[in-house]
């Protein structure tokens, strides 16, 4: 069975400073992977993805993700973090074969400080 | 994301009454799904249909039922409400691309509906 670990349950970080959310996940081959993004009173908005090809992922919103098998994550990056970004962050990782579940990590959540 | 809604966006109701939590999209997928989420548990799958005769469950889908009225319309709910219950309630599609082992699968979320059973 997949599963997914964010281990970090909150993150505060200064505005303008990098910014790495951990993600670490369970798959017996090549997982699909995705970050999704919810700010306060809203749905989830999908960051980015990778499917296969290049590990360094780019997203919207300035965010990439690097897929390192050996390591099994999935670390969501950002160079400069805006007040903006305060939100809660899920990675997910999903089965092969567009199959149907999506398994979620609990969530980090992100503090930004002015 | 606009091209998914739901209806209501707040519901407030008591134990054993029964609620149903409306899912609507205009993105022109086939597949939809049902998930709640609770504090510290991320996101669970109640239910998932990959199109209007097709219903399966998911890991949580005891205490809830759902039906697919049309390839835009997914519709959750819950026959006897009870407390635990209560939680944010997602509706997302995904769009299905190639087949087999290289398929791809991503999938758009709603707004949410906020459901406290008292």
């Amino acid at each position: 069975a997949q599963s997914v670990t964010q281990p970090d349950i909150h993150i505060t970080v200064s505005e303008g400073a990098s910014l790495e959310l951990r993600c670490n996940y369970s798959y017996g081959a090549t997982p699909y992977l995705f970050w999704y993004v919810q700010s306060p009173g809203q749905g989830l908005q999908l960051l980015l993805k990778y499917f296969s090809g290049d590990t360094l992922v780019q997203g919207i919103k300035g965010f990439e993700a690097e897929f390192k098998r050996s390591q099994s994550s999935f670390n969501l990056r950002k160079p400069s973090v805006h007040w903006s970004d305060a939100a809660e962050y899920f990675c997910a990782v999903g089965a092969r074969g567009g199959g149907n579940k999506l398994t979620f990590g609990t969530g980090t959540q992100l503090k930004v400080e002015l | 994301d606009a091209d998914v809604t739901q209806t209501p966006r707040n519901r407030i109701t008591k134990t054993g009454k029964r609620i149903m939590l409306e899912c609507s999209q205009t993105k022109g997928h086939d597949r939809m799904y049902w998930y709640r989420q609770d504090p510290g548990l991320g996101l669970r799958l109640i239910y998932y249909s990959f199109d209007v005769k097709d219903i399966n469950k998911g890991e949580i889908s005891d205490g809830y039922s759902v039906s697919r009225q049309a390839q835009a319309k997914f519709s959750l709910s819950l026959e006897s409400a009870i407390p635990n219950q209560t939680a944010l309630y997602f509706c997302a599609t995904s769009d299905r691309q190639g087949m087999g082992r290289g398929a791809t699968d991503t999938q758009y979320f709603g707004p949410g509906t906020r459901l406290t059973v008292l």
